[in-house]
């Protein structure tokens, strides 16, 4: 069984596209993240959400927007994108809210914009 | 300003070479210290959490330490499919920072 799984694997659009990645986790946490790694491979936080409340938004372009239907869900929604939103992006959960739990990623959702 | 490196950046090893990782940080107030496993192509992997100094974990052939200014992943008798990045992150206050990993390849 998939504990955060996220769709699609990969993502080729063009400049200018609105697309959006989705993120579920079946292991009952109550905060989920949204990651990217860019192409040195550092590891960035966007979004953090606990229990459907945004707790940490860090300082993202507002053109991304995570949307969270309920806490089992957490879906990332880029409006515009631009070359350099290429990346991987993770989604994560977590048990405890805050900074000082462990994180459960999922398999990363390659994003290309040409 | 706060941060967090990690050494060297890669690391060849033969099989049963033991060898250490070092995650240096500079921050105040850490709430915790973690160490995770990436597999290319995969996400991070959760492997040890550690909260003062003085603290051990330890997982069949990965310890890691914590000290005041950083943390060590000791890897004992390494085998090939060790080989991973090991990334380091930092929890403090309501900041949580990677570090930028190293990447280990164990030769057979």
């Amino acid at each position: 069984d998939t504990a955060v799984s996220q769709t699609p694997k990969y993502l080729v659009t063009q400049m200018g596209n609105d697309k959006s990645i989705k993120c579920e986790q079946n292991l009952g946490h109550d905060t989920m993240y949204w990651y990217k790694q860019d192409s040195k491979k550092f590891l960035k936080i966007m979004f953090s959400y606990n229990n459907k409340e945004l707790i940490i938004n860090e300082t993202v372009p507002n053109r991304f927007s995570p949307k969270s239907p309920d806490k089992a869900h957490l879906n990332l929604h880029i409006n515009s994108l631009e070359l350099g939103d290429s990346a991987v992006y993770f989604c994560a959960s977590s048990p405890h809210r805050g900074m000082g739990t462990e994180a459960f990623f999922g398999q990363g959702t390659r994003l290309t914009v040409v | 300003e706060d941060q967090v490196t990690q050494s060297p950046e890669a690391l060849r090893l033969q099989e049963g070479e033991s060898s250490s990782l070092n995650c240096s940080y500079t921050v105040s107030g850490l709430r915790g210290l973690f160490w995770y496993r990436q597999d290319p192509g995969k996400g991070p992997e959760f492997l040890f959490t550690l909260y003062s100094a003085g603290e051990e974990k330890e997982k069949e052939r990965l310890k890691a330490t914590l000290t005041k200014k950083e943390s060590f992943l000791h890897i004992t008798a390494p085998k090939p499919e060790d080989s991973a990045t090991y990334l380091c992150a930092v929890g403090y206050g309501q900041n949580f920072v990677f570090g930028p990993g190293t990447r280990l390849s164990v030769l057979p």
